[in-house]
């Protein structure tokens, strides 16, 4: 069990403007370590999307964005894409754990309907 | 164009010891900070190990610390993972992952992974 929760599933049509929460605690995302999402397409090995709560590396298109406000992080995509069916995953830092306090949330599955 | 390739996994008994390895090019390798991250079959993404750009800051997750090891040889662009006493729960597929440029906890490239099964 993660220490970032993520809901374990989100669905959309085609088009349609999705979420996708990351809610941690005052150890991690409300101490104001930063958020950075992946994206892992079926089959594959996984892509940094978003970096630094809201910034997007080249190539990324500017559908996805990020968010961060209090203890919570946010993934947006907007004009929901058959390619976006992946698995996305948050991940932060966390000053109560041992070793690098790199932590993964559990990810989330992305239908498009 | 920056890549990075893993190798070595395979099939082992529990107990038993595996070296993965990381072949990177198409950056200044020694100027980089490496992850190991790990996923169980129909798992989330677990980080397993970080080794800073000299080697001389190393860290492990409590699930393998004790038992794995991580290396990197600069002069060869490529990063280790020495797994021993490996157990059924490390059967996963491992990737290296680079620290980013922007902050060495984004991971901005990964390589394709390796798997490492673990059982008799």
């Amino acid at each position: 069990q993660s220490v970032l929760t993520q809901p374990p599933s989100v669905s959309g049509a085609p088009g349609q403007r999705v979420t996708i929460s990351c809610t941690g605690s005052s150890s991690n995302i409300g101490a104001g370590y930063d958020v950075h999402w992946y994206q892992q397409l079926p089959g594959t090995a996984p892509k940094l999307l978003i970096y630094g709560n809201s910034n997007r590396p080249s190539g990324v298109p500017d559908r996805f964005s990020g968010s961060k406000s209090g203890t919570s992080a946010s993934l947006a995509i907007t004009g929901l894409q058959a390619e976006d069916e992946a698995d996305y995953y948050c991940q932060s830092y966390d000053s109560s754990l041992s070793g690098s306090g790199v932590v993964f949330g559990g990810g989330t599955k992305l239908t498009v309907l | 164009e920056v890549q990075l390739v893993e190798s070595g996994g395979g099939l082992v008994q529990p107990g038993g010891s595996l070296r993965l390895s990381c072949a990177a090019s198409g950056f200044t390798f020694s100027s980089y900070s490496m992850n190991w991250v790990r996923q169980a079959p129909g798992k989330g993404l677990e980080w397993v190990s970080y080794i800073s750009s000299s080697s001389s800051t190393i860290y492990y997750a409590d699930s393998v610390k004790g038992r794995f090891t991580i290396s990197r040889d600069n002069a060869k662009n490529s990063l280790y993972l020495q797994m021993n006493s490996l157990r059924a729960e490390d059967t996963a597929v491992y990737y290296c992952a680079r620290g980013g440029s922007w902050s060495e906890y984004a991971f901005d490239y990964w390589g394709q992974g390796t798997l490492v099964t673990v059982s008799s």
